[in-house]
């Protein structure tokens, strides 16, 4: 069974500063990490996403995320955060086991940027 | 391209009535999700459609909820009766295969009160 970790529910930073959103998974077969989204009031889009290749993946919005196998790690940072950023992110696990995608999210962090 | 579509965006229904929501996802894409998302809480998978069959549903509290997608197309998810615990934000997303490694896109939801 696969399962995600968000460690911190909310993370309150000042703008320009940097900031670090964490996850944690677990899965006993390869997996695929996914890091999206979800703005006031609308749906989720992704972020990012591991697929095995490289370990620090880059995003949209300067968002990036590296991909740590030991630590069974998958944590977002960004070096300098705007207004515009604040919204709730999710951290999310999919795995070859089924054959087909079952993703399992995380329960968020909501990022809060502070003028 | 024209994102996923869903209506309503907003329902107030007392306990015990029924309530249906329509999803139209992005066309070409094979894969349609219903997700429940809970205040504060990540989405749950609630059911997974392959074109018109089901894949997953082992979520899906089968005594209240239903879903069908007869076409391959559009799909409806249906409450009846409703409970106060009903109450969240219903998801729908599509990928264009479903397989492990997709990005799936998601509307902007339909917000579910049950007083």
């Amino acid at each position: 069974a696969q399962s995600v970790t968000q460690l911190d529910s909310q993370v309150p930073v000042f703008e320009e500063a940097p900031v670090e959103l964490r996850c944690n998974y677990s899965s006993s077969v390869s997996v695929y990490l996914f890091w999206y989204v979800q703005y006031p009031n609308q749906g989720l889009q992704l972020l990012l996403k591991y697929l095995s290749v490289s370990t620090l993946v880059k995003g949209i919005n300067g968002f990036e995320a590296e991909f740590n196998k030991s630590q069974t790690s998958f944590h977002l940072r960004k070096p300098s955060v705007h207004i515009s950023d604040t919204a709730e992110y999710f951290c999310a696990v999919s795995d070859d086991s089924g054959g087909y995608q079952k993703v399992t999210f995380g329960t968020g962090t909501k990022l809060q940027v502070i003028p | 391209e024209a994102g996923v579509a869903q209506s309503p965006r907003y329902k107030i229904i007392e306990k015990r009535q029924s309530v249906a929501f329509w999803c139209n996802p992005i066309s070409g894409h094979a894969t349609l999700y219903w997700y429940q998302q809970i205040l504060g809480q990540g989405p749950k998978l609630l059911i997974q459609f392959q074109n018109n069959g089901v894949v997953d549903d082992s979520q899906l509290p089968k005594d209240r909820f239903s879903a069908e997608r007869l076409k391959g197309v559009d799909s409806t998810l249906k409450i009846q009766p409703a409970k106060l615990e009903d109450s969240a934000v219903y998801l729908c997303a599509s990928s264009f295969w479903g397989s492990p490694k997709e990005t799936q896109y998601f509307g902007p939801g339909t917000r579910l009160l049950v007083l």
